[in-house]
């Protein structure tokens, strides 16, 4: 069973929002949601966290309905830069692997 | 720069041969954790340390070793090489013993090449 699904890519062009969604229908009550940026050979960045409702910050928004089964990234008025893959990471104290899954491809385009 | 540093950058070897990969976490960091990342594959965790002792294993094999030292830097030990261990392999740290709860620093990998 899958922690977390998220889509595999998306495409968007410069200056247009994009905003990704990640559902976890298990998240446990003291889990936080984290996202991570990965550009091609680099290590990935951690690029927000959030518990509840919003949170933002200087590269994104992170939007979290109150169930919190789902959350969703914003990236504001992309640029070609931000085209990297995008990880979903959720707690979870039931399998402790740690592993970042396939991750949303971002493309975006001139 | 994240403050985790790995090295070496690149390597390459021939099969069967054994190396070393050293990571040195961001100062404070008592957490390091290692992954691989095959090409076109997604990041697969490894194992971590925790204040020199393991916290958590993924599906690391059994030719790969790792240790964390008193100085919270770690050596990740690939032996017995193959082919299909050509691979970046990732260092992080945090401050705290749980990556999905905390924010991690990845250093910039070391790419393995086994010819």
């Amino acid at each position: 069973l899958a922690k977390t699904t998220q889509p595999i890519s998306m495409d968007s062009y410069e200056g247009q929002e994009v905003n990704i969604t990640c559902s976890h229908n298990n998240i446990a009550t003291n889990d936080y949601i984290t996202w991570y940026q990965q550009f091609p050979s680099q290590g990935p960045r951690f690029i927000i966290q959030g518990y509840k409702t919003k949170v933002t910050n200087e590269v994104a928004s992170l939007f979290i309905p109150a169930d919190r089964k789902s959350s969703t990234l914003s990236l504001p008025r992309v640029s070609l830069s931000d085209t990297a893959v995008y990880y979903c990471l959720v707690g979870d104290h039931n399998d402790y692997k740690l592993s970042f899954g396939a991750g949303t491809t971002v493309t975006v385009r001139a | 720069d994240s403050g985790v540093t790995q090295t070496p950058k690149h390597l390459i070897t021939a099969t069967g041969q054994r190396v070393t990969l050293r990571c040195s976490p961001r100062s404070g960091d008592l957490s390091v954790y290692w992954y691989q990342q095959s090409l076109d594959q997604g990041l697969q965790f490894l194992i971590q340390y925790y204040n020199g002792e393991e916290r958590a294993k993924g599906n690391i094999l059994e030719r790969f070793s790792a240790q964390q030292f008193p100085d919270l830097h770690s050596e990740l030990n690939l032996s017995s090489l193959e082919l299909g261990d050509s691979a970046l392999y990732f260092c992080a740290s945090s401050a705290r013993d749980d990556l999905m709860n905390t924010e991690a620093f990845f250093g910039q990998g070391t790419r393995l090449t086994v010819v």
